[in-house]
């Protein structure tokens, strides 16, 4: 069955980087892409960004741009993403998930369990 | 940039209730558009992608309908495990998520 699996919580201070992984399983991880969608603490859905696990294309969110990096590793199925000068707001819980578009991100099947990320002084 | 308006931002109804959400977009995005479920906790989970195709497993008094620039979602009959917060996004240009609506039981 098609899994995927963060890594653990994680506490930064303001200023610092957080990567986090997702291992996937159960699919061939070059048919697909990732998406990371993020979840502030009584918000809504906030997509992040895509990479295809095929090629490392790449789309961001424009307000993430220069301080987001997303990568894979096709010999571990894993993705990673990387957000650096962490803020405040970047508290939040993230969550990768299994993109089924072609060449674009498109639209998210299977799901992450969610990694939480808090910044703090 | 593509502006997307999910109404109502809650609701409660009693089971057995059709509920209706709406998602409209600022600009026309065919039919991508896409509508998932999620409960306190934990993540969300794609109940229908482009408009109105509803995804493997998910139980058929979920629909949705729509193009253009308006959609909308529909539970058939209210069941106390669809208590949860409803979320449509668009992927015509990068994809983005509506606000959310929050479905209570009366």
């Amino acid at each position: 069955q098609v899994q995927l699996v963060q890594s653990g919580a994680e506490v930064k201070k303001p200023g610092a980087s957080v990567k986090v992984s997702c291992k996937a399983s159960g699919y061939t991880f070059t048919s697909y892409g990732i998406s990371w969608v993020r979840q502030a603490p009584g918000q809504g859905l906030e997509w992040m960004g895509w990479i295809s696990a095929y090629n490392g294309n790449t789309n961001y969110a424009q307000k993430l741009q220069g301080r987001v990096t997303m990568t894979t590793d096709t010999s571990t199925s894993t993705a990673y993403m990387e957000l650096r000068s962490l803020r405040s707001d970047d508290t939040a819980v993230y969550y990768c998930a299994r993109d089924r578009g072609r060449g674009n991100p498109a639209y998210f099947d299977y799901w992450g369990q969610g990694t939480l990320v808090t910044v703090s002084s | 940039d593509i502006q997307m308006t999910q109404s109502p931002s809650s609701l409660s109804a009693s089971v057995g209730d059709r509920v209706t959400i709406t998602c409209q977009a600022s600009q026309d995005i065919s039919n991508y558009l896409n509508w998932y479920q999620q409960k306190p906790g934990k993540a969300p989970k794609l109940l229908i992608y482009d408009a109105s195709n509803l995804e493997t497993g998910v139980p058929s008094r979920f629909s949705g309908s729509g193009s253009g620039t308006d959609f909308t979602f529909t539970i058939s009959s209210l069941q106390p495990e669809d208590i949860a917060t409803y979320y449509c996004q668009q992927y015509d240009n990068l994809p983005l998520f509506g606000g959310g609506t929050k479905v209570e039981i009366k």
